[in-house]
């Protein structure tokens, strides 16, 4: 079974201050991450992907990743939060089996909070 | 169409009624996924299925939830004699392809309240 653990529900930035979202996971075998962003009223979008190519992934609007299977972490960083930022973020796990589709094992969310 | 939509965005109804939620699909897309997400945590994984074929249902908490999809494009989810605890938000999404590691494009949801 795959778990995700996201640590912080709540994260406060101040505007122009690095971005640091924590995720660990939890699986039997090298999975799939993802980390996707939720703004208000709006369904979820996809930030970035690991898939086993590059550890360190490189996402949509400055966001970044890296996997660490030593850790097994896939923390989330963006080195000067903007306004816009502000959003609730879930870090998510798949299984490679093609029997799997795309079900995704989602964490709790972390909301961030940007301080002007 | 340009999104995926999900319809109706509110539905508030009292203990024991059935309800039908809505997913419609981004246009050509193959798989369909429904998730809830109560208030406060992830979305959690109910069923998907590729074309009309219901693939893994193994998430829908009990027989009182069921999910079709007659033609390969809409999908409903259907759950009946409701209770409180069915209460959260139900989102949709659907992805181009059925493979391991597609982009999912998930609908606005539905917030559904039991009453």
């Amino acid at each position: 079974a795959q778990s995700v653990t996201q640590l912080g529900s709540h994260v406060s930035v101040s505007e122009g201050a690095l971005v640091l979202l924590r995720c660990n996971y939890s699986s039997s075998v090298p999975p799939y991450l993802f980390w996707y962003v939720q703004y208000p009223n709006q369904g979820l979008q996809l930030l970035l992907k690991y898939t086993s190519a590059a550890t360190l992934v490189k996402g949509i609007n400055g966001f970044e990743a890296e996997f660490k299977k030593s850790e097994t972490s896939f923390h989330l960083t963006k080195p000067s939060a903007h306004m816009s930022d502000a959003a609730e973020y879930f870090c998510a796990v798949s299984g490679r089996a093609k029997a799997a589709g795309n079900k995704l094992t989602f964490g709790g969310g972390t909301r961030v909070l940007v301080k002007p | 169409g340009a999104g995926v939509s999900q319809s109706p965005r509110y539905k508030v109804t009292k203990r024991g009624q059935d309800v039908a939620l809505r997913c419609d699909p981004i246009s050509g897309h193959v798989s369909l996924y429904w998730y809830r997400q109560a208030l406060g945590q992830g979305p959690e994984f109910l069923t998907y299925f590729n074309y009309e074929a219901q693939q893994d249902k193994s998430g829908l908490p009990n027989d009182r939830f069921s999910a079709e999809r007659p033609e390969g494009s809409i999908s409903t989810l259907t759950i009946q004699r409701t209770e409180q605890r069915d209460s959260a938000m139900y989102r949709c999404a659907s992805s181009l392809a059925p493979g391991l590691n597609e982009k999912l494009f998930f609908g606005s949801g539905t917030q559904l309240s039991v009453l």
